[in-house]
């Protein structure tokens, strides 16, 4: 079975302040993809990357960095210099080699993102 | 150009009523996605097509859920005899290709509330 787990409900922090929200996933297949979204509070999800299983090197683009390691099955998404632009929550999803019969995304719950000024 | 779109935003309905949303889905893209995201949850996959047809229904919660794609764009979510659990956030998503782990857009969801 396919599995993401954010354990992080809720974090709080100021302005400025780096922070890194956890996703750990389960998958038995050797071929997947992983992302991240960000929900607002306008409620739309909008997309923030793509990482497929055989990619492991860290991305960074601007003040947000993502960091894949298999051995700990875990994609961890780190804001640096947070901004209160940054309030909102975000979702971490899994998509699997499903053979072309599907394209799901399992998600897990989210994580709540408050940056205090 | 335009992100997927969905009608209506706000849906409120009473117990045993029928509802459709509808989904609008970015110019080009051949699949399409409907997921229900709970209070404080994260979404869960409905139903799943490719072109036309429903490739993947396996989310669909029980028979009283139907969707359509009858031209290969605009999508129908149905919900018939609807029932207070069915209050959701309903999401459409859309993707270019079919291709595995191809990034699916999302549009601003359908809020129903059935009373």
């Amino acid at each position: 079975a396919q599995k993401v787990t954010q354990a992080q409900t809720e974090i709080s922090v100021v302005e400025k302040e780096d922070v890194t929200l956890d996703c750990v996933y389960e998958t038995r297949d050797t071929t997947y993809y992983l992302f991240w979204y960000k929900q607002p509070p306008s409620g739309e999800l909008v997309f923030l990357i793509r990482r497929n299983s055989f990619d492991e090197q860290n991305e960074i683009s601007g003040r947000y960095s993502w960091n894949f390691q298999k051995s700990t099955s875990s994609f961890n998404f780190t804001i640096t210099a947070s901004q209160v632009v940054d309030s909102a929550v975000y979702f971490c999803a899994l998509s699997g080699d499903y053979g072309g019969a599907t394209n799901k995304l399992i998600f897990g719950t989210g994580t709540l993102l408050a940056v205090q000024p | 150009g335009a992100g997927v779109s969905q009608t209506p935003s706000n849906k409120v309905t009473e117990k045993g009523k029928y509802v459709e949303l509808r989904c609008d889905p970015i110019s080009g893209h051949t699949a399409l996605y409907w997921y229900r995201q709970s209070l404080g949850q994260g979404p869960e996959f409905l139903i799943y097509f490719q072109g036309t047809g429903a490739a993947d229904d396996s989310g669909l919660p029980n028979d009283r859920f139907f969707a359509v794609r009858p031209e290969g764009s605009v999508s129908t979510l149905k919900i018939q005899r609807t029932e207070r659990g069915d209050s959701a956030v309903y999401l459409c998503a859309s993707s270019l290709r079919r291709l595995p782990g191809d990034t699916q857009y999302f549009g601003p969801g359908t809020r129903l509330t059935v009373l």
